[in-house]
């Protein structure tokens, strides 16, 4: 079936360091790839998604790159500021439907 | 700009008590989804309405039943409500079943069965 898996958290940073959450996939076909970001107390809400192979999708900093090689879409920020304190989901659709499959999703924690 | 309103908030039941969530979307979606999220599993799909009229069953169905009013209401119903659907529940819409189009979500309902 089809399958996210996130790194473990939480990821706890001083601010202005640099981020990456790893996250791969399991899919038959090609799918359409998303970042989601929760905040405290919220729904999630996308960040970045991402097409076909080779798509980077960006938004506030942030960066991934569907890789269909390695089946990752690794979520990076050069830069992280304590109000990045949230958690991300990494997800997918396949090819046919929007039926989000979602990782367990990672804390990320940014001290000043 | 209201987007996804999910009611209530919150709500504590006793094990056997029914529940009706509530959604609704003015984003003029065709589509509506209910998933719940647990700690350390991400969120599950329960079911989903990918146009007005038609429903169909997710990953984790068992124990719910849901209603697509109409084109912007998509309701949850918890028949007889069990320690094990203690979670927090989220309404999401997209504009089409495209694979590719994000889906938005609602702020969430947590809910404690006893």
């Amino acid at each position: 079936g089809n399958s996210v898996t996130q790194m473990e958290g939480p990821v706890t940073l001083s601010e202005e360091a640099f981020l990456t959450i790893n996250c791969t996939y399991t899919v038959t076909g090609y799918p359409s790839l998303f970042w989601y970001v929760q905040y405290p107390g919220e729904g999630l809400q996308l960040l970045l998604k991402a097409t076909k192979a080779d798509d980077k999708g960006s938004n506030k900093g942030f960066e991934a790159t569907y890789r269909k090689e390695t089946t990752s879409f690794h979520l990076e920020k050069g830069s992280v500021q304590v109000s990045d304190s949230a958690v991300y989901f990494c997800a997918l659709t396949p090819r046919i439907g929007n039926k989000l499959v979602f990782g367990a999703g990672t804390i990320l924690r940014v001290k000043s | 700009n209201a987007g996804v309103t999910q009611t209530p908030k919150f709500q504590v039941l006793k094990t056997g008590q029914s529940m009706t969530l509530q959604c609704a979307q003015d984003m003029n979606h065709n589509s509506m989804y209910w998933y719940r999220q647990d700690p350390g599993m991400g969120l599950r799909l329960i079911y989903y309405s990918a146009s007005e009229g038609t429903t169909d069953k997710g990953e984790v169905p068992n124990g719910y039943n849901v209603s697509r009013l109409n084109k912007r209401e998509f309701s949850l119903r918890l028949e007889s409500a069990a320690p094990s659907q203690t979670s927090v529940y989220f309404c999401a819409s997209s504009e089409s079943r495209s694979s590719n189009q994000p889906q938005h979500f609602g702020d969430g309902t947590r809910l404690s069965i006893l």
